[in-house]
């Protein structure tokens, strides 16, 4: 296994355009999780699944943003709509296996630009 | 919600120095971790910590569970080059929640 994959890798879009990212997490990880990073801040968190269930969504998860993990593998993370304090870079990381859950293995991140 | 400072914000060194950096919060966390980010890239998990007062070493890094548990350290011996980067501490309030939270990061600069 590589490890976590995230595309893109960058994403240039005009405001009140729709994005879509996918997180392909390691294979033996039942956890995945979206985290959203701005320059000069830690990671925050946003949601998580266990398997394809989504267990908890953060405040910041507004209308706009939608999550989903369909077969307990790969999950999308849609923006509707997007606003120029969209602009970040948005990590997936999971979890679980022999490791632990609380482990997280993150992937390089896709780096959104809403110009 | 729970917030975790990290201090020093930066550091800037001298290859071969020990660096010191610390996390804390005002709530108790029952799991600590401590992350490197390089620039463009996810964090790397570096240590884990499970119980107050505990003492970890992954190389020369060195990291303790505070004993108040609303806390916690990391020490870099011997620092070269390619430590540069920002280190997180990130914590979890209860080791079956889902969510972690993260501090905003010590930056290193170390000079050859």
């Amino acid at each position: 296994d590589t490890g976590v994959s995230q595309n893109p890798r960058h994403k240039i879009t005009k405001r009140g355009q729709n994005v879509t990212f996918r997180c392909d997490p390691i294979s033996e990880h039942n956890r995945l999780y979206w985290y959203r990073q701005t320059l000069g801040q830690g990671p925050e968190f946003l949601t998580y699944f266990q398997n394809e269930a989504q267990l908890e969504k953060s405040r910041l998860l507004s209308d706009r943003f939608s999550a989903e993990r369909p077969k307990g593998s790969f999950s999308t993370l849609e923006i509707q709509r997007t606003e120029q304090g969209d602009s970040a870079m948005y990590l997936c990381a999971s979890s679980g296996g022999t490791g632990g859950f609380e482990k997280l293995f993150f992937g390089s991140g896709t780096q959104l630009s809403v110009l | 919600g729970q917030q975790l400072n990290q201090s020093p914000q930066s550091m800037f060194i001298q290859e071969g120095e020990d660096v010191s950096m610390n996390c804390t919060s005002s709530s108790i966390f029952n799991t600590w971790l401590w992350y490197k980010q390089d620039p463009g890239e996810g964090p790397v998990l570096l240590i884990a910590l499970y119980k107050a007062g505990e003492l970890t070493s992954n190389g020369r890094l060195t990291a303790q569970f505070g004993i108040t548990r609303k806390d916690s350290f990391l020490n870099i011996s011997a620092s070269i080059p390619s430590d540069v980067g920002i280190y997180f501490c990130a914590g979890y309030l209860n080791t079956n929640a889902g969510k972690s939270t993260f501090g905003d990061g010590t930056t290193l600069t170390v000079k050859p």
